[in-house]
Protein backbone atom coordinates (compact mmCIF):
# COMPACT_ATOMS: atom_id res chain seq x y z
CA UNK A 1 0.00 0.00 0.00
CA UNK A 2 1.32 3.70 -0.47
CA UNK A 3 2.77 5.13 2.32
CA UNK A 4 3.62 9.28 2.82
CA UNK A 5 5.74 9.46 5.86
CA UNK A 6 6.34 12.95 7.56
CA UNK A 7 8.94 13.58 10.41
CA UNK A 8 7.22 13.25 13.88
CA UNK A 9 8.13 16.77 15.06
CA UNK A 10 9.30 20.15 13.97
CA UNK A 11 10.45 23.15 16.64
CA UNK A 12 10.68 26.82 15.11
CA UNK A 13 11.06 30.21 17.05
CA UNK A 14 8.34 32.73 16.00
CA UNK A 15 8.43 34.41 13.37
CA UNK A 16 10.84 32.06 11.54
CA UNK A 17 10.27 29.52 8.85
CA UNK A 18 8.70 26.14 9.83
CA UNK A 19 9.16 23.86 7.24
CA UNK A 20 7.20 20.28 7.02
CA UNK A 21 7.95 17.36 4.80
CA UNK A 22 5.90 14.41 3.22
CA UNK A 23 7.78 11.99 1.17
CA UNK A 24 5.98 9.35 -0.52
CA UNK A 25 7.13 7.16 -3.54
CA UNK A 26 6.85 9.47 -7.08
CA UNK A 27 4.23 11.84 -4.75
CA UNK A 28 5.63 14.85 -7.35
CA UNK A 29 3.38 12.59 -10.04
CA UNK A 30 0.08 13.44 -7.65
CA UNK A 31 -1.63 16.22 -5.79
CA UNK A 32 -0.69 16.85 -2.16
CA UNK A 33 -2.60 18.77 0.22
CA UNK A 34 -2.31 19.57 3.47
CA UNK A 35 -4.54 19.76 6.82
CA UNK A 36 -3.58 21.35 10.10
CA UNK A 37 -5.37 19.81 13.50
CA UNK A 38 -5.32 21.77 16.41
CA UNK A 39 -6.08 20.18 19.85
CA UNK A 40 -10.02 18.80 20.24
CA UNK A 41 -10.42 20.36 16.44
CA UNK A 42 -11.21 18.80 13.33
CA UNK A 43 -9.02 19.11 10.27
CA UNK A 44 -8.25 22.24 8.46
CA UNK A 45 -7.70 22.27 4.95
CA UNK A 46 -4.62 25.13 4.70
CA UNK A 47 -2.65 23.46 0.89
CA UNK A 48 -4.67 21.75 -1.97
CA UNK A 49 -3.40 21.09 -5.34
CA UNK A 50 0.35 21.01 -4.00
CA UNK A 51 0.06 24.93 -3.73
CA UNK A 52 -3.07 26.56 -3.39
CA UNK A 53 -4.35 28.31 -0.40
CA UNK A 54 -7.93 27.80 0.35
CA UNK A 55 -10.14 31.20 0.78
CA UNK A 56 -9.29 32.17 4.77
CA UNK A 57 -6.22 30.29 4.99
CA UNK A 58 -2.82 33.14 5.50
CA UNK A 59 -0.78 33.89 2.95
CA UNK A 60 2.09 32.40 5.30
CA UNK A 61 1.22 29.09 4.61
CA UNK A 62 2.67 27.59 1.48
CA UNK A 63 3.40 24.17 -0.63
CA UNK A 64 5.44 22.54 -2.68
CA UNK A 65 5.78 18.84 -4.72
CA UNK A 66 8.12 17.43 -6.58
CA UNK A 67 9.99 14.09 -7.02
CA UNK A 68 9.45 12.23 -4.08
CA UNK A 69 8.64 14.71 -1.19
CA UNK A 70 5.88 17.47 -0.66
CA UNK A 71 6.46 20.38 1.65
CA UNK A 72 4.26 22.78 3.62
CA UNK A 73 5.91 26.12 4.45
CA UNK A 74 4.89 28.39 6.99
CA UNK A 75 6.82 31.65 6.70
CA UNK A 76 6.88 34.01 9.84
CA UNK A 77 5.86 31.34 12.07
CA UNK A 78 2.77 32.93 14.76
CA UNK A 79 2.01 31.23 18.30
CA UNK A 80 -1.61 30.28 16.87
CA UNK A 81 0.63 27.78 14.29
CA UNK A 82 1.47 25.93 16.68
CA UNK A 83 -0.40 22.22 16.07
CA UNK A 84 -0.29 18.76 13.76
CA UNK A 85 -0.08 18.96 10.78
CA UNK A 86 -0.66 15.79 7.86
CA UNK A 87 -0.20 15.81 3.91
CA UNK A 88 -2.60 13.85 2.34
CA UNK A 89 -2.30 12.36 -1.64
CA UNK A 90 -4.67 9.96 -3.98
CA UNK A 91 -3.45 6.51 -4.78
CA UNK A 92 -4.69 6.35 -8.09
CA UNK A 93 -3.80 2.55 -8.42
CA UNK A 94 -5.70 1.44 -5.20
CA UNK A 95 -8.07 4.17 -5.43
CA UNK A 96 -7.26 5.00 -1.71
CA UNK A 97 -6.77 7.99 0.25
CA UNK A 98 -3.42 8.05 2.10
CA UNK A 99 -2.95 10.17 5.22
CA UNK A 100 1.00 10.87 5.96
CA UNK A 101 2.25 10.25 9.89
CA UNK A 102 1.52 13.66 10.50
CA UNK A 103 4.03 16.34 12.62
CA UNK A 104 3.88 18.05 15.29
CA UNK A 105 4.53 21.82 15.24
CA UNK A 106 6.02 23.55 17.89
CA UNK A 107 6.51 27.29 18.45
CA UNK A 108 9.24 27.87 20.62
CA UNK B 1 -21.53 26.40 2.28
CA UNK B 2 -21.50 23.02 3.48
CA UNK B 3 -21.59 22.51 6.47
CA UNK B 4 -21.49 18.61 8.38
CA UNK B 5 -22.88 18.35 12.01
CA UNK B 6 -22.40 15.36 13.51
CA UNK B 7 -24.20 12.60 16.03
CA UNK B 8 -22.95 12.69 19.66
CA UNK B 9 -20.49 10.57 21.49
CA UNK B 10 -20.96 6.66 22.16
CA UNK B 11 -19.87 3.80 24.24
CA UNK B 12 -20.26 0.35 22.85
CA UNK B 13 -19.45 -3.12 24.13
CA UNK B 14 -16.80 -5.19 22.52
CA UNK B 15 -18.81 -7.09 19.31
CA UNK B 16 -21.59 -4.55 19.01
CA UNK B 17 -22.18 -1.76 16.24
CA UNK B 18 -22.41 1.67 16.19
CA UNK B 19 -23.82 4.23 13.41
CA UNK B 20 -22.96 7.63 13.45
CA UNK B 21 -24.73 10.49 11.42
CA UNK B 22 -23.67 13.53 9.37
CA UNK B 23 -26.22 15.81 8.62
CA UNK B 24 -25.98 17.97 5.76
CA UNK B 25 -26.52 21.61 5.70
CA UNK B 26 -26.10 24.75 2.82
CA UNK B 27 -25.84 22.12 -0.04
CA UNK B 28 -27.93 18.40 -0.85
CA UNK B 29 -26.06 15.46 -0.47
CA UNK B 30 -26.49 14.14 -3.91
CA UNK B 31 -24.03 17.09 -4.74
CA UNK B 32 -20.94 15.82 -2.75
CA UNK B 33 -19.11 12.58 -1.87
CA UNK B 34 -19.14 11.97 1.67
CA UNK B 35 -16.18 10.38 3.22
CA UNK B 36 -15.71 8.82 6.68
CA UNK B 37 -11.74 9.51 8.86
CA UNK B 38 -11.12 8.15 11.85
CA UNK B 39 -8.60 9.35 14.42
CA UNK B 40 -7.93 6.88 17.31
CA UNK B 41 -6.42 8.69 20.41
CA UNK B 42 -3.05 10.21 20.01
CA UNK B 43 -2.51 8.35 16.80
CA UNK B 44 -2.95 9.65 13.16
CA UNK B 45 -5.48 10.23 10.48
CA UNK B 46 -6.70 7.06 8.61
CA UNK B 47 -9.14 7.01 5.32
CA UNK B 48 -12.01 4.34 5.71
CA UNK B 49 -13.96 4.72 2.89
CA UNK B 50 -16.58 6.91 0.56
CA UNK B 51 -18.91 7.68 -2.47
CA UNK B 52 -17.06 7.56 -5.69
CA UNK B 53 -19.41 10.13 -8.01
CA UNK B 54 -17.55 8.40 -11.24
CA UNK B 55 -19.16 4.76 -10.38
CA UNK B 56 -21.68 5.64 -8.20
CA UNK B 57 -19.99 3.23 -5.72
CA UNK B 58 -18.98 3.54 -2.30
CA UNK B 59 -15.40 2.32 -1.78
CA UNK B 60 -13.75 1.30 1.46
CA UNK B 61 -10.37 0.93 2.90
CA UNK B 62 -9.56 -2.45 2.59
CA UNK B 63 -8.81 -2.55 6.34
CA UNK B 64 -12.35 -2.18 6.88
CA UNK B 65 -13.52 -4.55 4.24
CA UNK B 66 -16.81 -6.24 5.38
CA UNK B 67 -17.14 -4.54 8.39
CA UNK B 68 -18.20 -0.95 7.54
CA UNK B 69 -21.20 0.11 5.65
CA UNK B 70 -21.76 3.65 4.94
CA UNK B 71 -25.05 5.00 3.59
CA UNK B 72 -27.23 8.13 2.73
CA UNK B 73 -30.61 8.82 3.02
CA UNK B 74 -31.17 12.08 0.59
CA UNK B 75 -34.45 13.02 1.65
CA UNK B 76 -32.92 13.99 5.02
CA UNK B 77 -29.49 15.18 3.97
CA UNK B 78 -28.17 12.61 6.11
CA UNK B 79 -24.75 10.36 5.72
CA UNK B 80 -24.18 7.54 7.98
CA UNK B 81 -21.06 4.88 8.94
CA UNK B 82 -21.80 1.89 10.42
CA UNK B 83 -18.93 -0.22 12.21
CA UNK B 84 -19.72 -3.56 13.11
CA UNK B 85 -17.88 -6.16 15.18
CA UNK B 86 -16.16 -3.25 17.37
CA UNK B 87 -13.04 -4.34 19.30
CA UNK B 88 -10.95 -1.49 21.64
CA UNK B 89 -9.08 -0.69 18.50
CA UNK B 90 -11.57 1.00 17.00
CA UNK B 91 -11.96 3.84 20.00
CA UNK B 92 -11.20 6.13 17.86
CA UNK B 93 -13.02 10.15 16.99
CA UNK B 94 -14.97 9.19 13.68
CA UNK B 95 -15.01 12.31 10.97
CA UNK B 96 -17.28 12.51 8.35
CA UNK B 97 -15.62 14.82 5.42
CA UNK B 98 -16.58 15.75 1.66
CA UNK B 99 -14.32 15.39 -1.15
CA UNK B 100 -13.53 17.82 -3.49
CA UNK B 101 -11.88 16.35 -6.32
CA UNK B 102 -8.64 14.72 -4.16
CA UNK B 103 -8.68 16.80 -0.99
CA UNK B 104 -11.24 16.94 2.41
CA UNK B 105 -12.96 19.43 3.21
CA UNK B 106 -15.11 20.96 5.29
CA UNK B 107 -14.95 18.00 8.45
CA UNK B 108 -17.67 17.25 10.59
CA UNK B 109 -17.20 17.89 14.02
CA UNK B 110 -15.86 14.72 14.91
CA UNK B 111 -17.98 11.89 16.98
CA UNK B 112 -15.74 9.78 19.45
CA UNK B 113 -16.77 6.06 19.67
CA UNK B 114 -15.41 4.33 22.99
CA UNK B 115 -15.30 0.49 22.65
CA UNK B 116 -15.05 -0.68 26.08
CA UNK B 117 -16.82 -3.86 28.31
Amino acid sequence: SYELTQPPSVSVSPGQTASITCSGDKLGDKYACWYQQKPGQSPVLVIFQDTKRPSGIPERFSGSNSGNTATLTISGTQAMDEADYYCQAWDSSTDNYVFGTGTKVTVL
Amino acid sequence: QVQLVQSGAEVKKPGASVKVSCKVSGYTLTELSMHWVRQAPGRGLEWMGGFDPEDGETMYAQKFQGRVTMTEDTSTDTAYMELSSLRSEDTAVYYCTTVQDDWFDPWGQGTLVTVSS
